[in-house]
């Protein structure tokens, strides 16, 4: 079945621990991205990627790390969370960039106390 | 920078109705735009694009329309059901790689 991934679903963490949010797709996608959702706000891109090793920066980029290693995967990483990172994050990954359905994960609730 | 509204913010229907979501954008010089449709505590599912070139999209009850020179898109949802109940969200893409969404619509069909 093809799908996006997401590990863990749900988290609660404290101000400072490092955590990676991991994100795999099994339909050979160039294209991944993550997102946060928060009330009010809606959905803002934090980091995309074109391909492998190459990764840009999204409308919030601060405060996080991704990498892009190998195609099918594309961790989030927040070396040293604060409450303001507590969201609703979403990675996401399409075919091509401007021309198909772009697929979402089933999201990952962080909660940082 | 891209501005996406939605209208209605809520919507709330009797089952059978026919409804219509609306969705405007500030730049119309998008590559496509996509709706969305997420049920609470899950993720997002792509229902219908609309590349930049195209006018409208339809999948089963679902049609959609884009006036791009206006900035807006709508989508129709025939015959409505309990199980369209959801937030229906619009996003479009620009140049810069980010799927601009709106807030979405929060739709609730009752039996």
């Amino acid at each position: 079945e093809a799908q996006v991934t997401q590990n863990p679903r749900y988290l609660i963490t404290v101000t400072g621990k490092k955590l990676t949010v991991t994100c795999s797709q099994n339909m050979n996608h160039e294209y991944m991205s993550w997102y946060r959702q928060d009330p009010g706000l809606g959905l803002r891109q934090i980091y995309y990627s074109m391909n492998v090793e190459v990764t840009d920066k999204g409308d919030v980029p601060e405060g996080y790390k991704v990498s892009r290693k190998e195609k099918r995967n594309f961790p989030l990483i927040l070396e040293s969370p604060s409450p303001n990172q507590t969201s609703l994050y979403f990675c996401a990954s399409s075919l091509v960039r401007d021309t198909a359905f772009e697929y979402f994960g089933p999201g990952t609730r962080l909660t940082v106390t | 920078k891209q501005e996406v509204t939605q209208i209605p913010a809520a919507l709330s229907v009797p089952e059978g109705e026919n409804l219509v979501l609306n969705c405007s954008f500030t730049d119309s010089a998008i590559y496509n735009l996509q709706w969305f449709r997420q049920d609470p505590g899950k993720g997002l599912t792509s229902l219908l694009l609309i590349q930049s070139s195209q006018r409208e999209q339809t999948s089963g009850r679902l049609n959609a329309s884009l006036d791009k020179s206006s900035g807006r898109s709508t989508l129709y949802i025939a015959a409505s059901q309990p199980g369209d109940s959801a937030t229906y969200l619009c996003a479009v893409i620009n140049s810069g790689y980010a799927l601009n969404f709106g807030k979405g619509t929060s739709l609730l069909v009752t039996p």
